[in-house]
């Protein structure tokens, strides 16, 4: 069965930081990764996905991740966040059966201005 | 264009009791997913509809069941609710696609609350 780690749960950052969320997964075969990101009262967002090809895919506002296959991760970056990054973040994988997602746990970034 | 849309966007029932929860997936999408998202937790998946039947199903007992309708549609059902039935229901629906890779777009979903 497939699933997610997320290595943190909460981050708190101040505003101009960069930001790493890590994000590994188990499944042996094809994946497909995926960032969701749920702003406060807002439904979840696609943030970036990766199919194949160039494995750092980069997302809408300034966000990419790298998808390094040895090491099963899937990291999301960004080089200075805002405060309106304050949001829970996702990240999830689908294997090679129907497209069903299997999420992790989630990390709650908040961002100090 | 508009998105997923749920309703209705809150409810509290009683232990005991049947719930239905309706979804309406983007225009042009025929796959409909339904995953329960716990307070602190990820989504975790229910079941999932294409072509008026489920496609494939997690780890979630026989009290929930569901439907997809001809224009693609979906209801959720819960019989017989627990306390720890009290989540987050969330809709997702997506085309399906070649080698499965496609993106699933979420509704709002339907906070429920079972006292």
């Amino acid at each position: 069965a497939q699933s997610v780690s997320q290595h943190n749960h909460h981050v708190i950052l101040s505003e101009a930081a960069s930001l790493e969320l890590g994000c590994n997964y188990s499944y042996g075969g094809t994946v497909n990764l995926f960032w969701y990101v749920q702003y406060p009262g807002q439904h979840l967002q696609l943030l970036l996905k990766y199919f194949s090809g160039d494995p750092l895919v980069k997302g809408i506002k300034g966000f990419e991740a790298e998808f390094i296959k040895s090491k099963f991760s899937f990291n999301l970056r960004k080089p200075s966040v805002q405060w309106s990054d304050t949001a829970e973040y996702f990240c999830a994988v689908t294997g090679s059966g129907y497209s069903t997602l299997t999420f992790g746990k989630g990390t709650m970034l908040l961002v100090s201005p | 264009d508009a998105g997923v849309t749920q309703s209705p966007t809150h409810l509290i029932k009683t232990r005991g009791q049947q719930v239905t929860l309706r979804c309406s997936p983007k225009s042009g999408h025929d796959t409909v997913s339904w995953y329960q998202q716990a307070l602190g937790q990820g989504p975790q998946f229910i079941f999932q509809y294409y072509e008026e039947e489920e496609r494939q199903r997690g780890n979630f007992p026989d009290r929930f069941s569901g439907h997809q309708f001809p224009n693609y549609s979906s209801e959720l059902n819960v019989n017989a609710l627990l306390l720890g039935d009290s989540a987050l229901y969330l809709c997702a629906s997506s085309l399906d696609g070649f080698e499965r890779r496609t993106e699933a777009f979420f509704g709002q979903g339907t906070r429920l609350t079972v006292v």
